[in-house]
């Protein structure tokens, strides 16, 4: 059973472009979060995903952020307009269905860095 | 609120044992976490302790938990090189799975 998978693992962007941050979660999870570390810093919640639907996205930016699970394929994190502080590792974690606590599984993340 | 917070740095000899301590400001916390991040790589979860617990020994590892103070420690017993990384605590509240991190404590083996 793969892990969760995250893709680009490095990503270089100028100012203003768009990054988008794919997550795979492991087989048979529902759950999708996403988090960004900034250097020398913890982990920050951005969003809780379910299939379809968004269910917390508190910790995500109002402008330029989003986030979405379709029923097919990835997670995508999207970042429009791209700026310096963008720049930053995103973490992608997953978790089954019907469960909490304990499983919350982490990506490798997405090192993004904005030129 | 929430807010977890660590020591930054922490330093032991080979063999010894290591305790990280971590400090937590909301009492309705369900669970707490230890992750272990190594460089250039994601989280591990360590193990996890649910706040009605005091305590949970997991081989190496022992979690303290000291609800009246909203303190959380991890102690690595013979502690080896392997362990160098950083140690996160976390905390997850009610029975939604957000979880909350602290900044880290980098943990140093010396050889």
């Amino acid at each position: 059973n793969a892990g969760v998978m995250q893709n680009p693992r490095h990503l270089v962007r100028r100012r203003g472009q768009e990054a988008r941050l794919r997550c795979s979660p492991m087989k048979g999870h529902s759950h999708v979060y996403w988090y960004r570390q900034l250097p020398e810093e913890g982990l920050k919640f951005m969003v809780y995903l379910q299939k379809e639907n968004i269910i917390d996205e508190s910790g995500m930016p109002k402008e330029r952020f989003s986030a979405e699970f379709p029923k097919e394929g990835p997670s995508i994190l999207r970042i429009q307009q791209v700026v310096r502080g963008d720049s930053a590792a995103y973490f992608c974690a997953s978790s089954p269905p019907g469960r909490y606590g304990d499983t919350q599984y982490f990506g490798p993340g997405t090192r993004l860095t904005v030129l | 609120g929430e807010d977890v917070e660590q020591s930054l740095f922490l330093s032991v000899r080979e063999g010894d044992s290591s305790v990280i301590n971590c400090t937590y400001t909301d009492s309705s916390s369900t669970y707490l976490y230890w992750y272990k991040q190594e460089p250039g790589a994601g989280l591990q979860l360590l193990t996890y302790i649910f706040s009605n617990m005091d305590m949970k020994q997991d081989q190496r590892l022992t979690v303290l938990l000291n609800k009246k103070d909203k303190h959380l420690s991890l102690r690595i017993a013979d502690t080896q090189t392997g362990d160098s990384a950083i140690y996160f605590c976390a905390e997850s509240i009610g029975g939604y799975q957000k979880v909350t991190f602290g900044t880290g404590t980098k943990l140093q083996v010396i050889p």
